[in-house]
């Protein structure tokens, strides 16, 4: 079956160190998307992507970095330069880019636990 | 600005009891609306979503919700809970145009006592 798979699904650091979460969907979709969850927050965007190899920046940021070298893959950097990077993370794909339309599929997301 | 209210944080009903989940957009245009449900530590799942038509709308698990433009509303309901019921819900409006944006309301948490 199709689907998004994110990895690990715990994932525990250091401060002051870097960590990439990995992203991958089989799902043919052309848009990606990182979003962080904290408790009573919702669902905050971090980064998008509509095609390969071009991707845009969401309502928080900073200090997280991505990268779109494949169709499939989207994976997550969380910088030391991220103040409180510790949260649950979500990646999601849509089929079809720029149109609100299309709903998110979502895995089943990285919880991150800098200490 | 776009935005989604969900105005109850938390909500316990019994099972066989009816629910309803409240939800408020603000959006200028038609939005396109959704409902989404998580599981402890799982990803979110659509439940359903409205684009246009018929303001009531059936999705997955015998849930429903109806789109109020006057009320400016997308109301979650199910006529009878069930223990697996108990989860988060969300619920989203995507802008086009807008940076490729979908909006989350900040969740309710739903309890279900026996």
């Amino acid at each position: 079956d199709g689907g998004i798979t994110q990895s690990p699904k715990y994932l525990f650091r250091k401060e002051g160190q870097n960590v990439t979460l990995s992203c991958e969907q089989n799902l043919n979709h052309d848009a990606m998307y990182w979003y962080r969850q904290d408790p009573g927050q919702g669902l905050r965007l971090i980064y998008y992507s509509q095609i390969v190899n071009d991707f845009q920046k969401g309502d928080i940021a900073e200090g997280y970095s991505v990268s779109r070298e494949k169709k499939e893959s989207f994976p997550l950097t969380v910088t030391s330069a991220q103040k409180n990077p510790t949260a649950f993370y979500l990646c999601a794909s849509s089929t079809l880019p720029g149109r609100m339309n299309s709903p998110l599929h979502f895995g089943n997301g990285t919880r991150l636990t800098v200490t | 600005a776009q935005s989604v209210t969900q105005p109850d944080i938390h909500i316990t009903v019994s099972e066989g009891a009816s629910l309803e989940l409240r939800c408020n957009y603000s959006y200028g245009a038609t939005p396109y609306l959704f409902w989404y449900v998580q599981s402890p530590g799982q990803g979110l799942q659509l439940l359903l979503k409205y684009f246009s038509g018929d303001t009531l709308v059936q999705g997955i698990k015998g849930f429903e919700a109806e789109f109020k433009r006057s009320q400016s509303s997308f109301n979650l309901r199910k006529p009878s809970v069930h223990w697996s019921d108990a989860a988060e819900y969300f619920c989203a409006v995507g802008a086009d145009g807008t940076g490729n944006q979908f909006y989350f309301g900040t969740g309710t948490s739903l309890t279900v006592i026996p």
